[in-house]
């Protein structure tokens, strides 16, 4: 079955950094969701790139579907961006399910 | 507009026991999936259903079943709980099975001793 590999693992930042998460996968894919799971668990949709370029306030995305992979990108970190992100997939026009990476976890220290 | 919603938010079950997590959505989604989430690791899909009155099984659907209940419902029933299914479950749905986002619920967090 398809991989998807999320790098790095873990990220530590000073409040105000730059960050950039990457997530590959080893097939062609439907869609990709960018997550946050908060540190209360909640999972929040931050981008539905299947392709292309996407921009949400200090949060970017793009995803170059030839070339298998995708990046977020964080610019001025804040304390509130920390937890973990995931990057999914959906391989199967089928099923719909999503397959997930094992996440990065951020920590922004103030 | 409560998007998915699911109950209960904690539960803590013995070995043995049965129980039914809930879940629905009023987006008028077509789609709707169980996952659960270990520790350290990303979501496994339990089952799902591509539209109302059919279900499938995902990767991990040992141990449990679904039901379609109608257009917003979707159920997750462990009918006799292992510490393996020790877990926190996110209920999520879709417009339909492809080319859509997918939205979460808040998760139910399940211990079983």
């Amino acid at each position: 079955g398809i991989q998807v590999e999320q790098s790095p693992p873990d990220l530590i930042l000073q409040e105000g950094a730059n960050s950039t998460l990457r997530c590959n996968f080893s097939d062609s894919v439907n869609n990709l969701q960018w997550f946050h799971q908060n540190p209360w668990g909640q999972l929040i949709n931050l981008f539905y790139i299947p392709s292309g370029t996407k921009q949400n306030g200090r949060l970017s995305a793009t995803t170059v579907a030839t070339e298998r992979y995708s990046l977020l990108y964080i610019s001025s970190s804040q304390t509130t961006d920390s937890g973990v992100y995931f990057c999914a997939v959906v391989v199967s026009s089928n099923t719909g399910k999503l397959i997930f990476g094992q996440g990065t976890t951020l920590q922004v220290k103030p | 507009n409560a998007g998915v919603t699911q109950t209960p938010k904690f539960q803590v079950l013995k070995t043995g026991q049965s129980m039914t997590l809930q879940c629905a959505q009023d987006m008028n989604h077509n789609s709707m999936y169980w996952y659960r989430q270990d520790p350290g690791m990303g979501l496994r899909l339990i089952y799902y259903s591509a539209s109302e009155g059919t279900t499938d099984k995902g990767e991990v659907p040992n141990g449990y079943n679904v039901s379609r209940l109608n257009k917003r419902e979707f159920s997750l029933r462990l009918e006799s709980a292992a510490p393996s299914q020790t877990s926190v479950y996110f209920c999520a749905s879709n417009p339909r099975r492809s080319y859509n986002e997918q939205f979460f619920g808040p998760g139910t967090r399940l211990t079983v001793l």
